[in-house]
């Protein structure tokens, strides 16, 4: 069982739809919590940073953590075409120094 | 603002070729890896260096070599390429203070045939 599961899609959804993606771990030490999107044949950027458990919000974007079930979420509000890209979860622990990645889901936003 | 910088984008190898993927940061960053990417398995580190001068094997080390060349720079070395090493290659660096957030190429698309 791999340490970190995120659903690969595709999602397709209309623009202007709310968009969940999720991801559930298994190594309870994880601690920080990030969401990477990555466009087609670019490399991943960084989108949202998040310690421990609870929310942060940064504009059209809200990344939620849920320690206690080991599962976190990136809700995006207002979809946009532009939205459009695979999207990975990325988790680290405490001296940890290198991520673990989901295997990404691929988001399409349809106009 | 260049970040991370890798060259070359695209190479085709024959198997059993050898070939050395280049990275550079300029961002003063302590910490670089190299993770590969294929369809359905996510990225997955291949070896990482915390700081200059030392080097860890990451979850899919064999088949690969690196040098951490001086701050700036992380090579990745195939010394005998072999077809199921066909992927797409990505470096990253972070400022190494834990919790690290990385900073990414944008890819090498290696094919071995």
């Amino acid at each position: 069982q791999k340490e970190v599961e995120q659903d690969p899609g595709p999602l397709s959804v209309p623009e202007g739809a709310i968009v969940s993606l999720n991801c559930t771990y298994s190594n309870s030490a994880f601690q920080y919590f990030m969401w990477y999107r990555q466009y087609s044949r670019k490399g991943p950027e960084l989108l949202m940073y998040t310690y421990s458990s609870g929310n942060k919000e940064d504009g059209r974007f809200t990344a939620q953590v849920d320690k206690s079930s080991k599962y976190i979420s990136l809700f995006i509000r207002d979809s946009q075409p532009s939205d459009s890209a695979t999207y990975l979860c990325a988790m680290s622990g405490t001296g940890r120094r290198a991520l673990t990645f989901g295997s990404g889901t691929r988001l399409q936003v349809q106009p | 603002n260049a970040g991370v910088t890798q060259t070359p984008k695209f190479q085709v190898l024959k198997t059993g070729q050898s070939m050395t993927l280049q990275c550079a940061q300029d961002m003063n960053h302590n910490s670089m890896y190299w993770y590969r990417q294929d369809p359905g398995m996510g990225l997955r580190l291949i070896y990482y260096s915390a700081s200059e001068g030392t080097t860890d094997k990451g979850e899919v080390p064999n088949g690969y070599n690196v040098s951490r060349l001086n701050k700036r720079e992380f090579s990745l070395r195939l010394e005998s390429a072999a077809p199921s090493q066909t992927s797409v290659y990505f470096c990253a660096s972070s400022g190494g203070m834990g919790g690290e957030k990385l900073f990414f190429g944008s890819g090498t698309q290696l094919s071995v045939l």
